[in-house]
C-alpha cells in the first residue's frame, strides 16, 4: 500500500538553527516527491519536488530535500531556520498518473523559537 | 493572478442542513480537487476531476457531492451535513500528469452543530 509517514508530529528549533524534517514513503513504483509547506489560514504551497536526476534537490525559501531510494526517505533540510519558517510541513508522494495519485503526510508543524 | 478561489471561507452548519463550497481557478486546469484536512491525517482526497464534465471519487467521498460544469469551477455540496464533516476544505487544481504542481485554494472551514 501506499503510504506517506512523518514520525514528528511537531518540531521546535531555535532561530538560525538548522532544520531537518523527515519523510518516510512506502511505493510501488518510481515515487515523484513533493515538500508542501501550509502557513497559518492558508492553503499548502509547493516548496520543491523530485522526479529524477540529481537525488539533492533545491527548492524556495531556502529549503532543500534529499531523496534516498535506499532508505524509502525524503527528508527536507534548511541550514538555518527564520521565524517566518514558522508552518506546518507536508510530505507527499506522487504517481505518473496524475495529481489524484497523490499521497499527503500528516504534517509537521515547526515551532521555531527566538 | 487569483489562482485558486474559495467561497464561503467560514460557514456554521446544523446538522441535516445542505450546502454547497464553491471553487473557481483562473489558470486553465484541467484536473480540479476537493480535499479536507483534519488535525494529524493530513489531506485526505474527497473527490477529483480531470476535465469539464467528469468527476471520480476519492479517498473520502462518501456524504458529498461534486459537479464540475464548466471547466474552471468546481463544485462540492453536502446534502445532509453532519458533525463529521467539521473539517477544512480545500479545492485544488493542477494540470495532467505526475510532474505539475498542485495549487490549493486558502480553505473553507466548514463546523456543523
Amino acid at each position: 500500500a501506499q503510504s506517506v509517514t512523518q514520525p514528528d508530529i511537531h518540531i521546535t528549533v531555535s532561530e538560525g538553527a538548522s532544520l531537518e524534517l523527515r519523510c518516510n514513503y512506502s511505493y510501488g513504483a518510481t515515487p515523484y516527491l513533493f515538500w508542501y509547506v501550509q502557513s497559518p489560514g492558508q492553503g499548502l504551497q509547493l516548496l520543491l519536488k523530485y522526479f529524477s536526476g540529481d537525488t539533492l534537490v533545491q527548492g524556495i525559501k531556502g529549503f532543500e530535500a534529499e531523496f534516498k531510494r535506499s532508505q524509502s526517505s525524503f527528508n527536507l533540510r534548511k541550514p538555518s531556520v527564520h521565524w517566518s519558517d514558522a508552518a506546518e510541513y507536508f510530505c507527499a508522494v506522487g504517481a505518473k498518473t496524475g495529481g489524484f495519485k497523490t499521497i499527503f503526510g500528516a504534517g509537521t508543524r515547526l515551532f521555531v523559537k527566538a | 493572478n487569483a489562482g485558486v478561489t474559495q467561497t464561503p471561507k467560514f460557514r456554521v452548519l446544523k446538522t441535516g442542513q445542505s450546502m454547497t463550497l464553491l471553487c473557481a481557478q483562473d489558470m486553465n486546469h484541467e484536473y480540479m480537487y476537493w480535499y479536507r484536512q483534519d488535525p494529524g491525517m493530513g489531506l485526505r482526497l474527497i473527490h477529483y476531476s480531470v476535465g469539464e464534465g467528469t468527476t471520480a471519487k476519492g479517498e473520502v467521498p462518501d456524504g458529498y457531492n461534486v459537479s464540475r460544469l464548466k471547466k474552471q469551477n468546481f463544485l462540492l455540496g453536502l446534502e445532509s451535513a453532519a458533525p463529521s464533516q467539521t473539517s477544512v476544505y480545500f479545492c485544488a487544481s493542477s494540470y495532467p500528469g505526475a510532474g505539475n504542481t498542485i495549487y490549493f485554494g486558502e480553505g473553507s472551514w466548514l463546523t456543523v452543530v
